[in-house]
């Protein structure tokens, strides 16, 4: 049973630049977290999803950070003109659904914009 | 939201001692207290949890206990290993929600 996946792995941005990050739940799992990991810090919530919906967004930066988990399809968590702040590990969780607590993560994209 | 504290942030021990790690809690309403280890260069993975309606958990060399009153839960690890060596974060979330709060992460390192 394939766990949490998570593309590409690292990702190099210039300033200025698109990054998109993937996340495919496991298998059976409807719904998706994204989180940020700065250096030597815990995970801080960014945005929770089910298939075409958005749940909380609460932890989104307002500005240039979207995330989206259509009908079919990873979940993809984009970052437009990316920022030197914006370098950090971004990891997804999935968890089966409403009710369950526990959630299994992905083992992360480590985006660096130089 | 939840406010989230972890003690100690770094724990050295030798191969064989007990290691334990303490969360408090702020969010009363809480009622799901998981722990997770993170090696270097991975995600996080949920070791053990525990639900409010008990006291303690434990699952082999590992063990979870909870205190409601105190507000505070803690991961206890016994004859450690090297392999233990990682970092230990607590992430219980807000009561009425299933978004977990991180700590700020327990340094664990095992001499061999």
């Amino acid at each position: 049973n394939a766990g949490v996946m998570q593309n590409p792995r690292h990702l190099v941005r210039r300033r200025g630049q698109e990054a998109r990050l993937r996340c495919s739940p496991m298998k059976g799992h409807s719904h998706v977290y994204w989180y940020r990991q700065l250096p030597e810090e815990g995970l801080k919530f960014m945005v929770y999803l089910q298939k075409e919906n958005i749940i909380d967004e609460s932890g989104m930066p307002k500005e240039r950070f979207s995330a989206e988990f259509p009908k079919e399809g990873p979940s993809i968590l984009r970052i437009q003109q990316v920022v030197r702040g914006d370098s950090a590990a971004y990891f997804c969780a999935s968890s089966g659904g409403t009710g369950s607590y526990e959630q299994y993560f992905g083992p992360g994209t480590r985006l660096t914009v130089t | 939201g939840e406010n989230v504290e972890q003690h100690p942030s770094t724990l050295s021990v030798q191969e064989g001692d007990s290691a334990v790690i303490k969360c408090t809690y702020s969010d009363s309403a809480s009622n799901y207290f998981p722990w997770y280890k993170q090696e270097l260069g991975k995600g996080p993975q949920l070791i053990i949890d525990i639900r409010s309606n008990v006291g303690e958990k434990k699952d082999q060399r590992i063990a979870v206990t909870l205190n409601k009153t105190a507000k505070h839960f803690s991961l206890h690890i016994t004859e450690t290993q090297p392999e233990d060596s990682a970092v230990y974060f607590c992430a219980p979330p807000s009561g009425g929600s299933y978004i977990p709060t991180f700590g700020r992460g327990t340094s664990l390192i095992v001499h061999p």
